[in-house]
């Protein structure tokens, strides 16, 4: 069974920084990609950042270039999003999923507020 | 960047009935790289089609998808009480992927 478990999240003020994991089990960790993708309070989805299989590509939003660094340990089979300068704007819930594309198996998410 | 603009914003239809829900993209989405998403209240996404109109597994096969180039539908053919849900488009053909703001189906 496929299954994709967020940590990390809480409570940070602004200029702060979190690092996010995402700890999967259930498939062939090394074979795919990661992506990220945020939901703040009340609204719809935003792609956040990916990276393939072998951590050799990494991708992100123009929301989140430069503050963002996306990584993964293949032999720990997790995904690491790590956030610094954060504002306001990044509260949200941060879900990972399994990249193909399309996120075919997702985490539950894990709450970031970002507040003073 | 590909913006996906989907309507109508709430659907309200009776059990039974079908639902048509529509992602319209400002530019053509390259192989019909598009998925659909469905979204319980406090529950993560779950993957409904993908390729624009491949089922993902374990989808009712009351679920179909629709469409290329600009214009994308998502049919459900007779809806049911656990169909209440927001319902979001994404397209993955282009960086940066990006998704639709989401369609609420309700329960009349």
């Amino acid at each position: 069974e496929v299954q994709l478990v967020e940590s990390g999240g809480g409570l940070v003020q602004p200029g702060g920084s979190l690092r996010l994991s995402c700890a999967a089990s259930g498939f062939i960790f090394s074979n795919y990609g990661i992506m990220w993708v945020r939901q703040a309070p009340g609204a719809g989805l935003h792609w956040v950042s990916g990276i393939s299989g072998s951590g050799g590509s990494t991708y992100y939003a123009d929301s989140v270039k430069g503050r963002f660094t996306i990584s993964r340990d293949n032999s720990k089979n997790t995904v690491h999003l790590q956030m610094n300068s954060l504002r306001a704007e990044d509260t949200a819930v941060y879900y990972c999923a399994k990249w193909d594309g399309y996120g075919d198996f997702w985490g539950q998410g894990t709450l970031v507020t970002v507040s003073s | 960047e590909i913006v996906l603009t989907q309507s109508p914003g709430t659907l309200s239809l009776s059990p039974g009935e079908r639902a048509t829900l529509s992602c319209r993209a400002s530019q053509s989405v390259s192989s019909s790289y598009l998925a659909w998403y469905q979204q319980k209240p406090g529950q993560a996404p779950r993957l409904l089609i993908y390729d624009a109109s491949s089922r993902a597994a374990g989808i009712p096969d009351r679920f179909s998808g629709s469409g290329s180039g600009t214009d994308f539908t998502l049919t459900i053919s007779r809806l049911e009480p656990e169909d209440i849900a927001v319902y979001f488009c994404q397209q993955y053909g282009s960086s940066p992927r990006t998704f639709g703001q989401g369609t609420k189906v309700e329960i009349k």
